[in-house]
């Protein structure tokens, strides 16, 4: 079946320390990937989305994600975490055969001052 | 300003007092969906429509209605809330939810006593 997982519940950080957010997928065929942020008390934004190309993507934020193939991955970073980050971080997945987005269960981060 | 709008963003209620989430949008999307965000489940689709007068069950449908009578209103009903449909739901939109970015509304926080 085709699933998104994201291994990391919850993540902590200290301010300006790099951050890499894990997201695996099981589709047969190379998904549409998305990766969205939800701040306290909102809703969803939209970061970043790879379909083709080239593998490493960049977003808003300073976020950026790279789709590995062989691991199946698409992996969220930001080299320098900000106080203003802290939120639910979801990764979304799509396919020829799946219409309707499959989301993670989300990472929380947490920033340390 | 491109937006999804949710009404109310706030509600209490009791076991079995029927009630409607509203949900419009002002970008021409067809595709439009709700969730409902619990902890530790993340996101899970309840239902969706990819056009006017055409829906479809998500994940987790039972309890829920919904009806899309026009292109930018899809509210969400549900006509015997039950204490486990406490939670947090999101209205969503697209052009197209496999490749394009999902617009979400501010959330809606139901309490059912």
């Amino acid at each position: 079946a085709q699933s998104v997982t994201q291994p990391d519940i919850h993540i902590t950080v200290s301010e300006g320390a790099s951050l890499e957010l894990r997201c695996n997928y099981s589709y047969g065929a190379t998904p549409y990937l998305f990766w969205y942020v939800q701040s306290p008390g909102q809703g969803l934004q939209l970061l970043l989305k790879y379909f083709s190309g080239d593998t490493l993507v960049q977003g808003i934020k300073g976020f950026e994600a790279e789709f590995k193939r062989s691991q199946s991955s698409f992996n969220l970073r930001k080299p320098s975490v900000h106080w203003s980050d802290a939120a639910e971080y979801f990764c979304a997945a799509s396919s020829g055969g799946s219409y309707i987005p499959t989301f993670g269960r989300g990472t929380s981060l947490i920033v340390h001052p | 300003e491109a937006q999804v709008t949710q009404n109310p963003r706030y509600l209490i209620t009791v076991t079995g007092k029927k009630l409607t989430v509203t949900c419009s949008q002002n970008m021409n999307h067809e595709y439009m969906s709700w969730y409902r965000q619990d902890p530790g489940l993340g996101l899970r689709q309840i239902y969706y429509s990819m056009n006017v007068e055409v829906t479809d069950k998500g994940d987790v449908p039972e309890g829920y209605k919904v009806s899309r009578k026009e292109k930018r209103n899809f509210p969400l009903i549900l006509e015997s809330p039950s204490p486990n449909q406490t939670s947090l739901y999101f209205c969503a939109s697209s052009l197209n939810p496999r490749k394009e970015t999902q617009y979400f509304g501010p959330g809606t926080r139901l309490l059912v006593l």
